[in-house]
């Protein structure tokens, strides 16, 4: 399997209940990056935890990170129909360029929002 | 202030034709990613370059593809002789320097 994977794949909720996406990584990270894709779109940076981080918080976007498990997850509440899109995590190595631009992104999860 | 520009949006190439993509990072910004989507995919690292520099070619592939970044003008990714394996989405991200990555709209390339 490869680095950044994302958990589910799918997802599909009602208006208003929250969504909990995962990811699992391989290697050692610098730090962790949830960024956003709507159809045919490039991608919107949401948020980033460095590695000694475990809990970080951006208005309705909860991360956590726990480097044991090599895993963090994505919490939205609150969901509205406009988070429909498809959310990627993103790491970045210790032994990248610069810890923010070369990354590894996973396979995403699509999260469908009904109103 | 504009965002990161990618032309063109949609690019339409026969096998053996070259393609050129284009990109221009938002104003201020001297780094530069490209990256590549497959259907259904997440984004996979190409290229990373700094004005008339590349800096780390990990991600592209040994034959065919070049990037470059110069000193006046936007940032080329060429692919020479496509076939249809390159179809897919390239997408460019700007940044200053260790801060986070600004992407584009991306080009999705066709290779019939």
């Amino acid at each position: 399997s490869q680095q950044g994977e994302e958990d589910p794949q799918a997802l599909s909720i009602q208006e208003g209940e929250n969504a909990t996406m995962n990811c699992s990584y391989k290697t050692s990270i610098n730090n962790l990056q949830w960024y956003r894709q709507n159809s045919g779109r490039g991608l919107v940076h949401l948020i980033l935890i460095r590695s000694n981080e475990r809990e970080k918080h951006s208005g309705r976007l909860r991360v956590t990170l726990d480097t044991s498990k090599k895993s963090s997850s994505l919490l939205i509440t609150a969901s509205r129909a406009a988070d429909t899109a498809s959310y990627f995590c993103a790491t970045a190595t210790q032994d990248g360029g610069t810890s923010y631009g070369k990354l590894t992104f996973g396979q995403g999860t699509i999260l469908t929002v009904h109103p | 202030n504009a965002g990161v520009m990618q032309n063109p949006r949609h690019l339409v190439r026969r096998r053996g034709q070259e393609a050129r993509l284009r990109c221009s990072p938002m104003k201020g910004h001297s780094h530069v990613y490209w990256y590549r989507q497959l259907p259904e995919e997440g984004l996979k690292f190409m290229v990373y370059l700094q004005k008339e520099n590349i800096i780390d070619e990990s991600g592209m592939p040994k034959e065919r593809f070049s990037a470059e970044f110069p000193k006046e003008g936007p940032s080329i990714l060429r692919i020479q002789q496509v076939v249809r394996g390159d179809s897919a989405a390239y997408f460019c991200a700007s940044s200053r320097v260790d801060e986070k990555l600004f992407f584009g709209s991306g080009t999705q390339l066709s290779v019939l």
